[in-house]
């Protein structure tokens, strides 16, 4: 199984700043790699797939980059509803998830 | 625009058998991937199958003997079925559409583009 790691576990910040992400991979994934946002009580939502393309109606602010095993989220101005949890899943072999990014106020 | 409601019990004993169903609204289920997937404090979101061209079926390796996708055309809707549940399994559980591609390898999907509310299950006697 590929297993996904993420860091920071949470990630303290404040609206306007810059945000980055990382996910990492056990083994290579090329870019089979998505990202997800999810609010409490809400479904993941997806953002990113194949790495670095964003889905449909994702503001340009949500940007993702990375091959292999080393992925990066990127936000590049914080808005009050970007503070959420963010989960990056790979589809190179099977599916898994990974533990997820906690973005929160500082 | 697409929808995904699931629906079913929310409480089910021990031993016994889970079933969901996740209705569809907005596009056929004739196309694309139809999954399901749980999430759990313990074990985080955990892929459990999917289903597609209307019947072809792939089940997560560790679920695989326990797990049962089917799909209603004429009502747009497919369904879960996880046997001989225990507390472990106690998670939310979501469907979810998957668009797919071609590759040299045939179709595969990209990743879970649309997603359910999400549905509580409880095991507990």
């Amino acid at each position: 199984e590929i297993v996904l790691t993420q860091s920071p576990a949470t990630l303290s910040m404040s609206p306007g700043e810059r945000a980055t992400l990382s996910c990492r991979a056990s083994q290579s994934v090329s870019t089979h790699l998505a990202w997800y946002q999810q609010k409490p009580g809400q479904a993941p939502r997806l953002l990113i797939y194949d790495a670095s393309n964003r889905s449909p109606g994702i503001p340009a602010r949500f940007s993702g980059s990375g091959s292999g095993t080393d992925f990066t989220l990127t936000i590049s101005s914080l808005e009050p509803e970007d503070f959420a949890v963010y989960y990056c899943q790979q589809s190179s072999i099977w599916y898994t998830f990974g533990q997820g990014t906690k973005l929160d106020f500082k | 625009q697409v929808q995904l409601q699931e629906s079913g019990p929310g409480l089910v004993k021990p031993s016994e058998t889970l079933s969901l169903t996740c209705s569809v609204s907005g596009v056929s289920i004739k196309n694309y991937y139809w999954n399901w997937i749980r999430q759990s404090p313990g074990k985080g979101l955990e892929w459990i199958g999917h289903i597609y061209n209307s019947g072809s079926t792939k089940y997560s390796p560790s679920l695989k003997s326990r797990v049962t996708i089917s799909v209603d055309t004429s009502k747009n809707h497919f369904s879960l079925g996880l046997s001989t549940v225990t507390a472990a399994d106690t998670a939310i559980y979501y469907c979810a559409m998957s668009l797919y591609y071609y590759d040299s390898g045939g179709p595969r999907i990209r990743a879970f583009d649309y997603w359910g509310l999400g549905t509580l299950v409880t095991v507990s006697s």
